[in-house]
């Protein structure tokens, strides 16, 4: 069956340190991927898209990479602040009507 | 540029009511999207439409949900009758078209608890 995972549920990060969330997949072949922010009370924010012919894709102290091969895209926090404290999703197209499926979320916590 | 506007922001009802939302997406957006959310889960697909047509509404339980998007704007989403486990919030995404890769933009979501 098909499944988005992301690594942990949680993940405590010192300030200034890079955050690292990982999102993996199964019997998915996405053309592009996306990653999403979300904080407590409020819908997702749209943060990133990646396509399936990129290997990485960068905005400020945001990077995601994207392995096909591996199955997996990593979102990269550089110089954590406690202000990037929330919730991250990843989404996958499915391939028709830009449909996308999200994975349950990492809650991150950057650490003062 | 005005965002996503959902109402209610909460509403609590008894399981067996029905409940009824409301969404006006971004002005010129043409697909929008209706989301479940449960605790600690990622949002849910219920509905999309593109303009005022249906593009997929296969998790849309049926039997009770119903969605509709008169004149290709504004959309509503109700719930008759209401379970226990329909407790979530439902949050409205719009994007500007279908296929174009375009990042989709939340309202800030109607949280349901039913009991």
């Amino acid at each position: 069956s098909q499944k988005i995972e992301q690594n942990s549920e949680a993940l405590n990060i010192q300030e200034g340190k890079t955050a690292t969330l990982t999102c993996n997949y199964t019997n998915y072949s996405p053309a592009y991927l996306q990653w999403y922010r979300q904080d407590p009370g409020r819908g997702p924010v749209f943060l990133l898209l990646i396509r399936e012919n990129e290997k990485e894709k960068r905005k400020e102290r945001l990077k995601v990479t994207f392995d096909t091969t591996l199955k997996q895209s990593l979102f990269h926090i550089t110089a954590s602040q406690p202000a990037d404290s929330a919730t991250y999703l990843c989404a996958l197209d499915v391939g028709r009507d830009d449909k996308i499926i999200f994975g349950k979320g990492t809650r991150l916590h950057i650490l003062p | 540029e005005a965002g996503v506007a959902q109402s209610p922001r909460y509403k609590i009802i008894e399981k067996r009511q029905s409940v009824a939302f409301w969404c006006n997406p971004i002005s010129g957006h043409a697909t929008l999207y209706w989301y479940q959310q449960i605790l600690g889960q990622g949002p849910k697909l219920l509905i999309q439409f593109q303009n005022n047509g249906v593009v997929d509404d296969s998790q849309l339980p049926k039997d009770r949900f119903s969605a509709e998007r008169l004149k290709g704007v504004d959309s509503t989403l109700k719930i008759q009758p209401a379970k226990l486990e329909d407790s979530a919030v439902y949050l409205c995404a719009s994007s500007l078209r279908v296929s174009s890769y375009n990042e989709q933009f939340f309202g800030p979501g109607t949280r349901l608890t039913v009991l």
